[in-house]
């Protein structure tokens, strides 16, 4: 049974570009999680979304950033004119439907590194 | 806001020696307390987790005790080996707030041979 896929691994993008990074999560499961790692410190929350729906997203800058969870294919964060500072790690996290504080498994994550 | 403090930030410890961490929380709903493991570059790696409803829990070296009177919780390894090394992260969420984790600020473990 495969993990919560993330792809890619590391993404470059110059100043003034867009980001995609993409998550499927695990089989059988409808609810995603994304976080951002800043270097050396803790996991941040982002955005929560089942299909088709962003639950909260009290953790998504206000501008340049978006989400989603279409009803087919993998979940898509977008950072739009990235910035040095959204250098990140970014990981994505699944759990089945029945997810109330059910343990969240991680993906690799995608390095963003912004020149 | 939601809040969880974590410490210390780094900790170094003997091969064979025990190792604490603790991490206090902010919210009174929080219910769910779950601890993850990174190594270096890699994903966050699920150790142990604890409910509100229990006040500790062990498996194998690891244990992870909670106090919430005092809105405390601590994670012990006893026995530590070098692969122990890694960073170390506390969390705690709400039950109606589904996967939405508050992470503390990690602690880097060393375990030296």
């Amino acid at each position: 049974n495969a993990g919560v896929m993330q792809n890619p691994r590391h993404l470059v993008r110059r100043r003034g570009q867009e980001a995609r990074l993409r998550c499927s999560p695990m089989k059988g499961h409808s609810h995603v999680y994304w976080y951002r790692q800043l270097p050396e410190e803790g996991l941040k929350f982002m955005v929560y979304l089942q299909k088709e729906n962003i639950i909260d997203e009290s953790g998504m800058p206000k501008e340049r950033f978006s989400a989603e969870f279409p009803k087919e294919g993998p979940s898509i964060l977008r950072i739009q004119q990235v910035v040095r500072g959204d250098s990140a790690a970014y990981f994505c996290a699944s759990s089945p439907q029945t997810g109330d504080n059910s343990p969240l498994h991680f993906g690799n994550g995608t390095r963003l590194t912004v020149t | 806001g939601e809040n969880v403090e974590q410490h210390p930030s780094t900790l170094s410890v003997q091969e064979g020696d025990s190792a604490v961490i603790k991490c206090t929380y902010s919210d009174s709903a929080s219910n769910y307390f779950p601890w993850y493991k990174q190594e270096l570059g890699k994903r966050p790696q699920l150790i142990i987790d604890i409910r509100s409803n229990v006040g500790e829990k062990k498996d194998q070296r690891i244990a992870v005790t909670l106090n919430k009177t005092a809105k405390h919780f601590s994670l012990h390894i006893t026995e530590t080996q070098p692969e122990d090394s890694a960073v170390y992260f506390c969390a705690a969420s709400r039950s109606n707030q589904g996967g939405k984790l508050i992470f503390g600020q990690g602690t880097e473990l060393s375990v030296k041979p």
